[in-house]
This record gives C-alpha cells, sequence and structure tokens, in this order.
C-alpha cells in the first residue's frame, strides 16, 4: 500500500511568490490534515479536511494561504504570495476517520527568501 | 490553554540504560495521548497511544491524569531508538487534529 505522497520535497522561492504544495493521501482515507513545523518550534495544525469539505480550518495563519481537495482525492496547499515566516516543513497526515491513526508524508520543505 | 510540553530539547544516554522522555500537558477534557516517533530521513509515525495500552519496540507510556504527563519510558535503550520524539494530543470529536510539543531528541551512544 503506497503511503502518503507530497511534491515537490523541498522548494525554494522569493518573498512575494507563490508556491503550490500538493499532497495525495492513502487511497480510501477520507481524513485529510495539513501541519507545518517552522524552525525551532513545534509541529502546528493548519487545517483538517473530511473528503472535499474544510472540517477545520482554525489553524490556517492567515488569508494568504488557501487550501483545497477537490473530489475529495489530493489536496492542494498554495501560499500566495509568500512571505519569510512562510519557511518551513509541511506535513500532510491522512487517516481513515476522526479516531484512527494518521499516516504522514515525507513534508515539503519550503524555504522563502 | 492546549499545551504539549516536552522539557528536553537533547536526552543522550548510553546503550543499556533506561530512558524516560517527559511529557506535560494542558487541556480542558479528557485527550488522548499519543508519542509519534521519527528516524533519520524517515516520516514520522505513531510509535503508542495511550488508549491502547501497547508496548512498542519496548516503550510504554502511562497517562497520569493527576500530574498530566504522559512520559515514555524504556527499560534498556538501543542505538536504534535514536531519534526524534514528540508527544501529541488530541481532543475526542469530529476532527481530531494533533497538538504536538517540540520534541525530544533521544541520542543512544554506544
Amino acid at each position: 500500500e503506497a503511503g502518503v505522497t507530497q511534491f515537490p520535497s523541498h522548494s525554494v522561492i522569493e518573498k512575494g511568490q507563490t508556491v503550490t504544495l500538493r499532497c495525495d493521501p492513502i487511497s480510501g482515507h477520507d481524513n485529510l490534515y495539513w501541519y507545518r513545523r517552522v524552525m525551532g518550534k513545534e509541529i502546528k495544525f493548519l487545517l483538517h479536511f473530511v473528503k472535499e469539505s474544510k472540517q477545520d480550518e482554525s489553524g490556517m495563519p492567515n488569508n494568504r494561504f488557501l487550501a483545497e481537495r477537490t473530489g475529495g482525492t489530493y489536496s492542494t496547499l498554495k501560499v500566495q504570495p509568500a512571505e519569510l515566516e512562510d519557511s518551513g516543513v509541511y506535513f500532510c497526515a491522512s487517516s481513515k476517520g476522526p479516531s484512527y491513526e494518521q499516516y504522514f508524508g515525507p513534508g515539503t520543505r519550503l524555504t522563502v527568501t | 490553554a492546549q499545551r504539549v510540553t516536552q522539557p528536553e530539547k537533547l536526552l543522550s544516554v548510553f546503550k543499556g540504560a533506561p530512558v524516560e522522555l517527559k511529557c506535560n500537558y494542558s487541556y480542558s477534557g479528557s485527550p488522548e495521548l499519543f508519542w509519534y516517533v521519527q528516524y533519520s530521513r524517515q516520516r514520522l509515525q505513531l510509535l503508542l497511544r495511550h488508549i491502547s495500552r501497547e508496548s512498542i519496540k519496548g516503550f510504554t507510556a502511562d497517562l497520569n491524569k493527576g500530574e498530566t504527563s504522559f512520559h515514555l519510558k524504556k527499560p534498556f535503550a538501543q542505538e536504534e531508538d535514536s531519534a526524534m520524539y514528540y508527544c501529541a494530543l488530541s481532543g475526542r470529536g469530529a476532527t481530531n487534529k494533533l497538538i504536538f510539543g517540540t520534541g525530544t531528541l533521544l541520542a543512544v551512544q554506544p
């Protein structure tokens, strides 16, 4: 069984540019989560999808971040325009349901210069 | 406030020594507690959760509601235990978002 995949593995962009991160969950997992770890800080929740609906987006830092999950399959997280403080590792996780184990992807390392 | 505290950034022990990774939490309600581990060049993975009461790779963790702690223990450390360990909690509801601590790097010396 393929695990959660994320693309790209690393992205370097300049301040003000746009970046789109992609996450492909494990097949059959309706629940998809985004987290990020900023340098030196803890891993923080961003948002949670159930199929294509946003169940909880309380962790989204501001309106420069836009997450979508069209068709309830893969998800994208767009940062527009990127700021220096957006640098960090963005993790995606998926699970069968809210009480099931969350399986994490390898993460996307975003560097904003 | 919902918070997970891991006071040690780094814990260095010798092979065969006992290990205790500390975790304290703050949560209004009855959370579920987890330990996640990230080995070098691998992804974050679940090590154990308090409701399962299992011992995984020789590790155990007991939830102490009075002290709001969920310390991870292993009687005899192995070199392959070297990794980053994260304590996390989630509420019980429609969204079990995880709240993580800052992590403890366990280094087991030969």
